[in-house]
């Protein structure tokens, strides 16, 4: 069966360090994968997303990047927090025509 | 431009009686929808989907129904469990737009 792991759980960052979130899936191949944030009362926000190795694209201008360098594993990173990337970040993949599945997420916290 | 819309904010729903869920979309190319529940500090889990060649979808206490010319779906749960308050969030998809899009969730309480 398919899981998805996603680390840290939590992560409490200064302003203006770097970041970096992974997030791999197993028992599947050639997912699509995405980064979403929920800010604090919000919605999910969908960030990037990849439907391949090298693919990546991004929603929303920010510091954040992404990057998948295995078919599986997919990084969120920023060279240096601001204190609006606060937020739950949840990572997630699915096969074409099928429901999204979704890691656990990860509470940053940038102070 | 937000495509994937949930007006309800919030919704107080009495144990055992009917709780609706409403979600609205402007993006025609949509043609998968899908309802996710979600706790506090946890990823959504998903629920129940529709594809837009059907108009109902039913999972138990779960159906979704679909207004294809209205661009509008909902959720129905039947009957209401204190365990079904969360936030519920509609989203979308179509097999020419990768992109899941996700609306801004409605935090159901179920008071019992």
């Amino acid at each position: 069966s398919q899981t998805i792991h996603q680390w840290p759980a939590t992560l409490v960052q200064p302003v203006g360090s770097p970041l970096s979130l992974e997030c791999t899936v197993e028992g599947t191949s050639n997912p699509n994968l995405y980064w979403y944030r929920q800010a604090a009362g919000r919605g999910l926000q969908l960030l990037f997303y990849s439907v391949g190795i090298g693919q990546i694209s991004s929603e929303v201008p920010q510091n954040l990047s992404a990057s998948r360098p295995q078919d599986r594993q997919f990084i969120l990173s920023s060279k240096k927090l601001l204190l609006s990337d606060s937020g739950f970040y949840l990572c997630a993949w699915n096969l074409s025509n099928s429901p999204l599945h979704f890691g656990n997420g990860t509470r940053l916290t940038v102070t | 431009d937000q495509q994937v819309k949930q007006n309800s904010p919030s919704l107080s729903v009495q144990e055992g009686r009917i709780s609706i869920l409403n979600c609205d979309y402007t993006n025609s190319m949509f043609d998968y929808f899908l309802w996710y529940k979600k706790y506090p500090a946890e990823g959504p889990t998903f629920l129940i989907s529709i594809s837009s060649i059907k108009d109902k979808n039913e999972d138990g206490r779960f159906t979704v129904f679909l207004n294809k010319s209205a661009k509008h779906l909902s959720l129905h749960i039947v009957p209401s469990q204190p365990g079904d308050s969360a936030v519920y969030f509609c989203a979308a998809f179509g097999t020419s737009y990768d992109k899941v899009i996700f609306g801004p969730g409605t935090s159901l309480s179920v008071i019992p």
